[in-house]
């Protein structure tokens, strides 16, 4: 019963370094999804991958890049880290049916704080 | 552009109260409709959904009708319990192909013993 998993569960970085944050499901879903999540201003979305070899821009994609890597694994990169970066990331699945939009699948979150 | 709107909290019950939370969306189309919980330090769980209009969605003692007419989708409990205490999401289901998803702001409530 993984569901979605997301690594790390928390990390403390200094402004400029990099880091990538993994995600992975197992309900071999073909749309992922990454999101951070801001007091006051519910979940945004960062880049999303409708289906295995594409990626597409969301709400709030600068300072941020995506590999689709598979099916399962879906990863979001900071390149160089800024404090207006610290927030709480999601990553999401979701089936893709016609039919009316599936519900989305969401980790636990990765807690992120850019000093 | 398509959006949601909902009530802000924090919302205080007693155990036992009924509750609503507000929800109201602009959309072109027909979209579907969800609510989200997400309770603390975890991520948001699927709560319940509508995929079009008058249908009504119910989970744990939870319910929300898709009105087309009003565009709305305000959740109701009949008695809240002290387990409930967590932040609801409203959320729009949009885009080309229905996988892309609207949230609100989120809804933070909290219910005393």
């Amino acid at each position: 019963n993984a569901g979605v998993t997301q690594t790390p569960k928390f990390q403390v970085l200094k402004t400029g370094q990099s880091m990538t944050l993994q995600c992975a499901q197992d309900m071999n879903h073909n749309s992922m999804y990454w999101y951070r999540q801001d007091p006051g201003m519910g979940l945004r979305l960062i880049y999303y991958s409708a289906s295995e070899g594409t990626t597409d821009k969301g709400e709030v994609p600068n300072g941020y890049n995506v590999s689709r890597l598979n099916k399962r694994e879906f990863s979001l990169r900071l390149e160089s880290a800024a404090p207006s970066q610290t927030s709480v990331y999601f990553c999401a699945s979701s089936e893709l049916r016609t039919g009316g939009n599936q519900p989305q699948h969401f980790g636990d979150g990765t807690r992120l704080s850019i000093l | 552009g398509d959006s949601v709107t909902q009530m802000e909290g924090p919302v205080t019950l007693s155990e036992e109260a009924f509750l609503t939370i507000n929800c109201t969306y602009t959309a072109t189309g027909y979209p579907s409709l969800f609510w989200y919980v997400q309770y603390p330090g975890e991520g948001l769980q699927l709560l319940l959904k509508a995929t079009k209009a008058d249908d009504k969605g119910s989970n744990k003692g939870f319910e929300a009708t898709y009105r087309k007419e009003t565009t709305s989708f305000h959740l109701e409990k009949g008695s809240v319990q002290v387990s409930d205490s967590a932040v609801y999401f409203c959320a729009l289901g949009v885009g080309d192909g229905g996988f892309k998803t609207i949230f609100g702001a989120g809804t933070r409530l909290f219910v005393k013993a």
